[in-house]
C-alpha cells in the first residue's frame, strides 16, 4: 500500500512569501503529525491532528504557522511571511493507533 | 531542554561487528520508545519500538534494550551491514501524549 506522501519535495521561496506544504497520510490512519528538522538538529514537533478533535498546536513556533486537515485525509501546513529561519525539512507522519508513526519523505524548504 | 539525548553524533563500525547506539531521556513520564532510521533525502523509517513494561525487544538483527531506572535505552545491530549506514533517531512519547520527542540522531557508518 501507499505510504505517506508529501508535496512538493523541494520548495525555494523568497523571504516574506507564503508557502503551502501538503501531506497525504496513509489511508485509514486517523492521526496526522507535522514535524520539522532544521540542519544538524533532531525532529521538532509542530502540530498533531486526531480525527475530529481539536488539534494539538503546541509545537507551532509562531502565529505565522498554521495547518489544516480535512477529515481524516489531506493536511496542509501554511507558513506566512516566511523567514530564513523557517528553512528546514518539513516532515509529515501518520498513525493508526497511538504508537508508531510513519513518515513521509519530507519537503525541503529553502527561504532565500 | 533536551528531553531525549543522543550524545554520540557519529559511530563507525566494521561490517559484521555489533553497532550499539545509545539514548538517554530525562522525562519519567515517557513510556514508549522508538528507533527510526533515516537515509539522506528520505523521511525517517520506523525500525523498532519498546514499551516501558518491557526491558528488551528483538526483531531480526535489531534489539532494543530499556533500562528504566537509568532512563537509558540502546539499539544493538548484529551483525552490522554497510546498508545500515544511516542516521538513527531515538524517540519517546508519554501516555496521553501523541507527539514524539526526538533525539538529535547518531550517524552510523558501517564499513566493508
Amino acid at each position: 500500500g501507499a505510504g505517506v506522501s508529501q508535496s512538493p519535495s523541494n520548495k525555494v521561496t523568497e523571504k516574506g512569501k507564503d508557502v503551502e506544504l501538503r501531506c497525504d497520510p496513509i489511508s485509514g490512519h486517523t492521526a496526522l503529525y507535522w514535524y520539522r528538522q532544521r540542519l544538524g538538529q533532531g525532529l521538532e514537533f509542530l502540530i498533531y491532528f486526531q480525527g475530529n478533535s481539536a488539534p494539538d498546536k503546541s509545537g507551532l513556533p509562531s502565529d505565522r504557522f498554521s495547518a489544516e486537515r480535512t477529515g481524516e485525509s489531506v493536511s496542509t501546513l501554511t507558513i506566512q511571511r516566511t523567514q530564513q529561519e523557517d528553512s528546514a525539512v518539513y516532515l509529515c507522519a501518520s498513525s493508526l493507533g497511538p504508537d508508531t508513526q510513519y513518515f513521509g519523505p519530507g519537503t525541503r524548504l529553502t527561504v532565500l | 531542554d533536551q528531553q531525549v539525548k543522543q550524545n554520540s553524533p557519529s559511530l563507525s563500525v566494521q561490517e559484521g561487528r555489533i553497532s550499539i547506539l545509545n539514548c538517554d531521556y530525562t522525562n519519567s513520564m515517557f513510556d514508549y520508545f522508538l528507533w527510526y532510521k533515516k537515509y539522506p533525502a528520505e523521511g525517517p523509517t520506523f525500525l523498532i519500538s519498546i514499551s516501558s513494561i518491557k526491558d528488551k525487544n528483538e526483531d531480526g538483527r535489531f534489539t532494543v534494550f530499556l533500562n528504566k531506572s537509568a532512563k537509558h535505552l540502546s539499539l544493538h545491530i548484529v551483525p552490522s551491514q554497510p546498508g545500515d549506514s544511516a542516521v538513527y533517531f531515538c524517540a519517546a512519547k508519554g501516555t496521553g501524549f501523541q507527539k514524539l520527542v526526538f533525539g538529535t540522531g547518531t550517524r552510523l557508518l558501517v564499513s566493508p
